[in-house]
């Protein structure tokens, strides 16, 4: 079946350092899988950060950026300049066109200190 | 603008009894509304999938007599956990798109305690 596997947490990183939370994806059952990466801060829902439907492409977003790269099956979301509001949990997920269900990977707790 | 809700936010049942959590799309026609669940220290799993005018899409492990889902019409889904024991303990996530090529909007869930 499909699968993702993402930076096991927790990351622990000071403001304005940068940030990379790997994941790498494994699409067997979707010939063409969107990716997308969703973000949980405390107390509140998930919320979509960035998503790209295609290879080779680059989502951004709140100053996040990760490139869809097909040839390493990776979606590695990065930001050069963290701030503490950016702490919270990231979820990679890949999913199809039609409307089906999600795949997600563990999630990666990020805690961002003054 | 396009939101999910999904209530109650918190329960907690005795273990053998059930329990009914509900999910409204607002602002969008939701198509297609996939609920999850969340155990402690796992991921978010796909239960099952449901698009208007298509039967329920179960996944392994999850089954429609454990977990049905009713799906009437285009702004709400609710489904009901069944005899829920410790095991069904977790945090349900309703995941509803419009259409194709559409990221899914997802509620803040219903996180369920067993007794």
């Amino acid at each position: 079946g499909d699968s993702v596997t993402q930076t096991e947490g927790p990351v622990t990183v000071s403001e304005s350092e940068s940030l990379i939370i790997n994941c790498t994806y494994s699409a067997t059952s979707i010939a063409y899988p969107n990716l997308f990466w969703y973000v949980r801060y405390p107390g509140e829902g998930l919320q979509l950060l960035l998503k790209v439907i295609t290879a080779g492409q680059k989502g951004s977003s709140r100053g996040f950026e990760a490139t869809y790269n097909k040839e390493t099956t990776s979606f590695h979301l990065q930001k050069a300049s963290v701030q503490e509001s950016d702490s919270a949990v990231y979820y990679c997920a890949l999913g199809d066109n039609y409307a089906q269900g999600l795949t997600f990977g563990l999630g990666t707790r990020v805690s961002v200190f003054p | 603008g396009a939101l999910v809700y999904q209530y109650p936010r918190r329960t907690i049942c005795k273990s053998g009894t059930s329990m009914r959590m509900e999910c409204q799309a607002v602002g969008f026609q939701a198509t297609s509304v996939a609920w999850y669940r969340q155990s402690p220290q796992k991921t978010f799993e796909l239960i099952a999938l449901s698009t208007v005018n298509s039967a329920i899409k179960y996944e392994q492990n999850f089954t429609q007599e454990k977990f049905p889902i009713s799906h009437p019409n285009l702004s709400f889904s609710s489904m009901t956990v069944l005899n829920a024991y410790l095991e069904d303990r977790g945090l349900y996530l309703c995941g509803a798109r419009e259409g194709a090529n559409q990221a899914p909007l997802f509620g803040e869930g219903t996180r369920l305690s067993v007794l």
